[in-house]
């Protein structure tokens, strides 16, 4: 268990729907990072936060869009949903110490289904 | 730009057989760090190893070693006496140091080994 935590963990809806993956990092990390995982694109990263700030963006789809509230926890909203957006999304965190590359720790995956 | 290249798509072993998984990275910086995650057919991404780039000693975890040559830009993992539970995606992944944090992972396409009984 890495002590990441994500809600929820599988995810079926609509296309044009919304949905909102939840994240937890784990205790005492400040950065919280997005990924994205298809069988075409292979894992990729989609946004990262720092202590409640957007630090840097990947590959993310306008009609996506993240935050990170004052008790860390983050939230990855997906709108008007496409048969395409069917991935397994990750969330991890990190320490983010400064001084040299910290580990991301991953969550077990929200795998959400497009139909 | 960073890149992460395993060439491996699909590794198929016996049990009790070692298998070496290749890594091949590019990166323009002179500070960076390298990754081995494991995702067992569950789906979670599990943590094994990071090394930094001035660091080019082998390590050695039980069944587990990794060997990382700066000089042709490699980081190979390699499993010696192989089991059933092995059997997963392996996923090596690359990050610079920029500022004070941490770039985020780029990650090979990963190689998926297959230990038969």
């Amino acid at each position: 268990d890495s002590g990441v935590t994500q809600t929820p963990k599988h995810l079926i809806t609509a296309t044009g729907q919304r949905v909102t993956l939840r994240c937890s990092p784990r205790s005492g990390d400040l950065s919280v990072y997005w990924y994205q995982q298809s069988l075409d694109q292979g894992l990729q990263f989609l946004i990262q936060y720092y202590n409640g700030e957007e630090r840097a963006k990947g590959n993310i789809l306008e009609r996506f869009s993240a935050q990170q509230f004052p008790d860390l926890h983050s939230e990855l909203n997906l709108s008007s949903l496409e048969l395409g957006d069917s991935a397994l999304y990750f969330c991890a965190s990190s320490v983010e110490s400064g001084d040299s590359t910290d580990t991301q720790y991953f969550g077990p995956g929200t795998r959400l289904t497009v139909l | 730009a960073q890149k992460v290249t395993q060439a491996q798509t699909e590794i198929s072993v016996v049990e009790k057989e070692d298998v070496t998984l290749d890594c091949v990275y590019e990166t323009r910086d002179t500070t960076y760090y390298l990754f081995w995650y494991k995702q067992p057919p569950s789906g979670e991404l599990v943590f094994l190893i990071r090394r930094n780039s001035f660091d080019e000693q082998n390590e050695i975890s039980g069944r587990y070693s990794w060997n990382f040559q700066k000089s042709t830009s490699s980081f190979n993992f390699t499993i010696t006496a192989s089991q059933v539970v092995d059997s997963a995606v392996y996923f090596c992944a690359l990050s610079d140091l920029w500022g004070s944090g941490n770039t985020p992972l780029v990650f090979g396409k990963g190689t998926r080994l297959s230990v038969i009984a």
